[in-house]
């Protein structure tokens, strides 16, 4: 199995709602990572979980909160959005072991965000 | 800082034309760099991963190559196809962390 997947496909939220994300892989991956990509434009990082820590947070605002229950999942949860959140929201993972492939990325297929 | 270009921003051939789509970064303290297709509104298909100590890799009809010390890469796409249009990104990993940063993009259109 080598896929991502990230539910829901879609999501429409007002600015008060709380949702939200969710990113699974099966490739024993150690890393997995939140993206954020405006029309476009090329997909800005947000946050990275290394062996279910997180590692790196890029000044991401804390209406975004990420989880990493397990090392299969990743969670993005949002509380009192902005419509300029509006996005695609990728999930990838690697490896994350080093080597010859260790950090090569796998990209979910999104969730398209609408904040209303 | 890392900054990632990419060259032409959008590139429109003929069906059956041999292409060649350019990226270069400013610091050439790599581990590896990343070739992706982006479909509209979809998420990103790994293409190509070069490390640092490689020239070149291949798979099928494309043909990625790497000069890391004038920080370019290329991706080269033979006999070019309507399937291939889409947007091509190039990421480069730094040696240090666990980030990609990504190149704006190339958006190709091949015509019937």
């Amino acid at each position: 199995d080598t896929e991502v997947t990230q539910t829901p496909k879609h999501l429409v939220m007002g600015m008060t709602n709380k949702k939200s994300l969710k990113c699974e892989q099966h490739m024993g991956h150690r890393a997995m990572y939140w993206y954020k990509q405006k029309a476009k434009k090329p997909p800005e990082l947000m946050f990275v979980y290394s062996y279910e820590k997180l590692s790196i947070n890029e000044s991401v605002p804390s209406r975004f909160s990420p989880e990493c229950p397990n090392s299969s999942l990743l969670n993005l949860h949002l509380h009192a959005l902005q419509p300029e959140d509006s996005a695609l929201y990728l999930c990838a993972s690697s490896p994350g072991t080093g080597g010859r492939r260790g950090y090569e990325q796998y990209f979910g297929p999104g969730t398209r965000l609408t904040v209303t | 800082k890392q900054e990632v270009t990419q060259i032409p921003a959008a590139l429109s051939v003929p069906e059956g034309e041999n292409l060649v789509l350019n990226c270069s970064f400013t610091d050439s303290a790599i581990y590896n760099l990343q070739w992706f297709r982006q479909d509209p509104g979809k998420g990103l298909t790994s293409l190509l991963l070069i490390q640092s100590s490689q020239r070149e890799q291949t798979s099928g009809r494309l043909n990625a190559s790497l000069d890391k010390s004038s920080g370019r890469s290329t991706l080269y796409i033979a006999a070019s196809q309507p399937g291939d249009s889409a947007t091509y990104l190039c990421a480069v990993r730094r040696n240090y962390g666990q980030n990609f940063v990504f190149g704006p993009g190339t958006r190709l259109s091949v015509l019937p």
